[in-house]
């Protein structure tokens, strides 16, 4: 069965701090993995999404890299800010899932002042 | 530009009851997805639709129907509601089903199943 998984499920940490989010997948074929904030009560957004062939991709304070061999993918936020505060979602599209994405069950991210 | 939106927000039912949920995009989008979202199970895909027209079921389809009413709607509908389908109700839309394409979600349909 095709999983992901998310550790921690919950990291607090103090504003200004650079941080790892992380994400494991159990299938190195994949289509792609896509990065997604969810605030208390609201929807998904998209952060980043990396295609199979590439190893990382960049929007302003966030880094995601994708290791197929290893099936691990981290997001990196630098210099978190209380704003980033928010539910990080890493899904995953398998070949095998047809459209489907494959979701973690997300890191509960809080960044104190 | 609203991109996908849902309504209602928030609904409470009686086991038995019907409803639909109610999702429409503007961004011109070809394929549309309906996902419940539960504690501990994260997201789960539902149905979707890949273009106007068509619907295939997903992972967890039993006890819901939809309808891909144009290309803008796409509507989720219980016919007999169960407390098993208390959840977050989420509709997202992509550009077609490439790989490449982002899912863009809307705020989410909060369903109780009393």
């Amino acid at each position: 069965k095709q999983e992901v998984t998310q550790i921690p499920a919950a990291l607090s940490v103090p504003e200004g701090e650079n941080l790892v989010l992380n994400c494991s997948f159990t299938d190195s074929a994949i289509y792609n993995l896509q990065w997604f904030r969810q605030d208390p009560g609201k929807g998904l957004t998209s952060l980043l999404l990396i295609q199979s062939s590439q190893r990382e991709q960049t929007s302003g304070r966030l880094n995601a890299s994708l290791d197929k061999s290893s099936g691990r993918s981290t997001l990196y936020i630098a210099a978190s800010q209380p704003g980033d505060s928010a539910t990080y979602l890493c899904a995953v599209r398998f070949p095998a899932s047809g459209s489907r994405l494959t979701f973690g069950e997300g890191t509960q991210l809080t960044v104190n002042p | 530009n609203a991109g996908v939106t849902q309504t209602p927000k928030f609904q409470v039912l009686k086991t038995g009851q019907s409803m639909t949920l109610q999702c429409a995009q503007d961004m011109n989008h070809n394929s549309m997805y309906w996902y419940r979202q539960d504690p501990g199970m994260g997201l789960r895909l539902i149905y979707y639709s890949a273009s106007e027209g068509t619907t295939d079921k997903g992972e967890v389809p039993n006890g819901y129907n939809v309808s891909r009413l144009n290309k803008r709607e796409f509507s989720l509908r219980l016919e007999s509601a169960a407390p098993s389908q208390t959840s977050v109700y989420f509709c997202a839309s992509s550009e077609d089903l490439l790989a490449k394409n982002i899912q863009y979600f809307g705020a989410g349909t909060r369903l109780s199943v009393l």
